[in-house]
Parts: C-alpha cells; structure tokens; sequence
C-alpha cells in the first residue's frame, strides 16, 4: 500500500521567511496530493491540492510543487506571519481507488515573530 | 453554512465498555470517512463509506466497527474500548461529482479510556 513520508517534523522560522515542506510517496499510481493545516484544537483545513498532471499550483502565499518521476511534492509558503503557525499534512491517494487519503505524519511549523 | 457535525467532541471511558462516536453532515456528500489522530503518526484511515450500502475497512479496522443509518449519518463503534485506541478522532466528507474529490472534516472527538 501506499506510505508517505514527511520531513521535517518541526520547523521554526522568522516571519517574513519562506517555509517549505517535504514529502515522498511510495506509490506511482497515487495521482491526487493535497495540504491540510490544523491549528491547535481544530480541525484539519484543506489550503492547496494538485492532481499529477499538474507540477505546480499557486494560491497567493503558498505553492505546492510535485516530481512524479522522485515521487516527492512539496510545500511552500512564502513571507510567513504567525498566523502561519500549525501543524501541516501531506496526503496522497488515488482517485479510482475511492480517494482514500494517506498521510504524512505531520510537521509543526513555529514562525517567530 | 454545511458542515460536517462529530458528538461527542470530548468522552472519557473505562476499558471494556461499548462507545459509540456519531458524525452527520448537512453537505449532501455520498462518501463519508472515519480516521484516528495520534501524536506522531498523522492521521489513519479506520472505515469508509460510499453509499449507505457500501462500507470498507480502511487501514486499522481492527477493533472497530461502523453503521451507515443514512446517507448524512455514519457512525463508529467501539465494541470493546482499550487504552490503545485513546486518540484524536475524525470523520469527513466528499463528493464524488466535485473536482478532486476533497475531504472535508468535522471538528473531532478527543477519546480518552481509562
């Protein structure tokens, strides 16, 4: 099955810095990459998505970039602000296989201001 | 606005004893999900749903059961609590017809058993 590794687990930066999170899937056929954020108590919101037909999304702040071929997508967010700070996951599933997600164990990013 | 409701948010319980975790939503989705939070290890996927007919076991089942009353309702059982299963708890949502497919979440049920 499927298993997606995350890294860093931690990651603390001064705001107005870039972030950037990776992760690594095992899977080729996985064909759909979103990023939740969850903030301490809540629940996990979606902010960006690609499908792998896609290399890159942008959606003001933030980006997500995907290599099929090192099977590895990442986060990036740019000139961070403390409302930055919380715990982001990456998935990746298949749509033909009912598009359950499969996470990454997580990373608390910490901006600094 | 719809949503995606969890009851209860917050239970504490003995081993050995039967729980059941309630989620309904008002979104209109067909396919509902439940998932575990554990420090460390992301979420996992424990049953999904398509259809009021149609139910899976997703990652880690063992352990736990689930019913579809009707298409805004899915539950999780826990037939026999034990420690190991204290966590963080999710249910979510999608749409087939959507693009992409997201899932959307409720706001959890913190589990702790004793």
């Amino acid at each position: 099955g499927e298993n997606v590794e995350q890294h860093p687990s931690t990651l603390s930066v001064q705001e107005g810095d870039s972030a950037v999170i990776k992760c690594t899937y095992s899977d080729s056929a996985s064909n759909y990459f979103p990023w939740y954020k969850q903030e301490l108590g809540k629940r996990p919101q979606l902010i960006i998505d690609i499908r792998s037909n896609v290399g890159e999304k942008k959606d003001q702040r933030i980006a997500v970039t995907l290599n099929k071929t090192a099977k590895h997508f990442s986060l990036h967010i740019t000139e961070t602000q403390p409302e930055d700070s919380a715990v982001y996951f990456c998935a990746a599933s298949r749509f033909g296989d009912g598009n359950k997600l499969v996470f990454g164990a997580g990373t608390i990013l910490r901006v600094k201001s | 606005d719809a949503d995606v409701t969890q009851t209860p948010r917050n239970r504490i319980t003995k081993t050995g004893k039967r729980i059941m975790l309630e989620c309904s939503q008002t979104k209109g989705h067909d396919r509902m999900y439940w998932y575990r939070q554990d420090p460390g290890l992301g979420l996992r996927l424990i049953y999904y749903s398509f259809d009021v007919k149609d139910i899976n076991k997703g990652e880690i089942s063992d352990g736990y059961s689930v019913s579809r009353q009707a298409q805004a309702k899915f539950s999780l059982s826990l037939e026999s609590a034990i420690p190991n299963q204290t966590a963080l708890y999710f249910c979510a949502t999608s749409d087939p017809r959507q693009p992409n497919q997201p899932q959307h979440f409720g706001d959890g049920t913190r589990l702790s058993i004793l």
